[in-house]
C-alpha cells in the first residue's frame, strides 16, 4: 500500500517568510510524528500526535514552529518568520499507535528539504 | 534524558569486509533499541530492533544484540556488499519518554567493489 508522503519535496524560501510542510500518513495510522534532520546530524524529535490526545510538543525549538493534524489524517508543520538555522530536512513518520510502544514501528516519509536563504 | 552516541563516519571498506558500527545509549527505564538505514535518495527504513536485554535483532545479514550491562547495541555484518552503502542510525524509544525516537548522529558507510 501507499507509504507516508510529504510535500513539497524541496522548498526554498527567504528569511522571514512563513512556510507550510505537509504530511500524509499511512491510512489507519493513528500516530504521527515530525522530526528534523540538520545537515550531517541525526534526527531531532519535534512533535507527536496520537489520536485525539493532546500532542506532545516537547521537541518544538521555538514558538515559531507549530503543527496541526486533522483527525487521523493529514498534518501540516508551519514555520513562521523562517531563519537560516531552520534549514534542514523535515521528516514525517506514522505508526499504528499501539499501546505496546516497543512494537509500534514508525514508517518514515521521504522528507521535505527546506532551504532558508 | 535519553541520548544515543554512535561512531562517526564515514566508514569506508571493501566488499566482503566485516562491518561494525558502535552504538551506546543513555536512557531512563527500559528502552527499545533500533537501527534505521537511509539508502542514497531514499527515505529512512527500519533495519532491525530489539525490545529487551539480550535480544538479538537481525535483518538482511545485519545483527545487533541489546547489551544492558554495557548499554550498547552495536551493528554488525559479516560480509558487506556495495548495496549496503548507506547512512545508518541507531535509535531508542523509552516508555518514560513516550513513543518518540531518540536518534544518534548517523554513520555513513561506503562499500567499494
Amino acid at each position: 500500500g501507499a507509504g507516508v508522503s510529504q510535500s513539497p519535496s524541496n522548498k526554498v524560501t527567504e528569511k522571514g517568510k512563513d512556510v507550510e510542510l505537509r504530511c500524509d500518513p499511512i491510512s489507519g495510522h493513528t500516530a504521527l510524528y515530525w522530526y528534523r534532520q540538520r545537515l550531517g546530524q541525526g534526527l531531532e524529535f519535534l512533535i507527536y500526535f496520537q489520536g485525539n490526545s493532546a500532542p506532545d510538543k516537547s521537541g518544538l525549538p521555538s514558538d515559531r514552529f507549530s503543527a496541526e493534524r486533522t483527525g487521523e489524517s493529514v498534518s501540516t508543520l508551519t514555520i513562521q518568520r523562517t531563519q537560516q538555522e531552520d534549514s534542514a530536512v523535515y521528516l514525517c513518520a506514522s505508526s499504528l499507535g499501539l499501546a505496546m510502544t516497543s512494537t509500534d514501528t514508525q514508517y518514515f516519509g521521504p522528507g521535505t528539504r527546506l532551504t532558508v536563504l | 534524558g535519553n541520548s544515543v552516541t554512535q561512531m562517526e563516519g564515514p566508514v569506508t571498506l571493501s566488499e566482503e569486509a566485516f562491518l561494525t558500527i558502535n552504538c551506546t545509549y543513555t536512557a531512563t527505564g527500559y528502552p527499545s533499541l533500533f537501527w534505521y538505514v537511509q539508502y542514497p535518495g531514499e527515505g529512512l527504513q527500519l533495519l532491525l530492533k530489539a525490545t529487551k536485554a539480550d535480544d538479538k535483532g537481525s535483518n538482511k545479514g545485519f545483527e545487533a544484540t541489546y547489551r544492558k550491562e554495557t548499554t550498547s547495541f552495536h551493528l554488525e555484518k559479516g560480509s558487506v556488499q556495495v548495496s549496503d552503502s548507506a547512512v545508518y542510525f541507531c535509535a531508542l524509544k523509552s516508555g518514560a519518554a513516550g513513543n518518540k525516537l531518540t536518534f544518534g548522529g548517523g554513520t555513513r558507510v561506503l562499500v567499494k567493489p
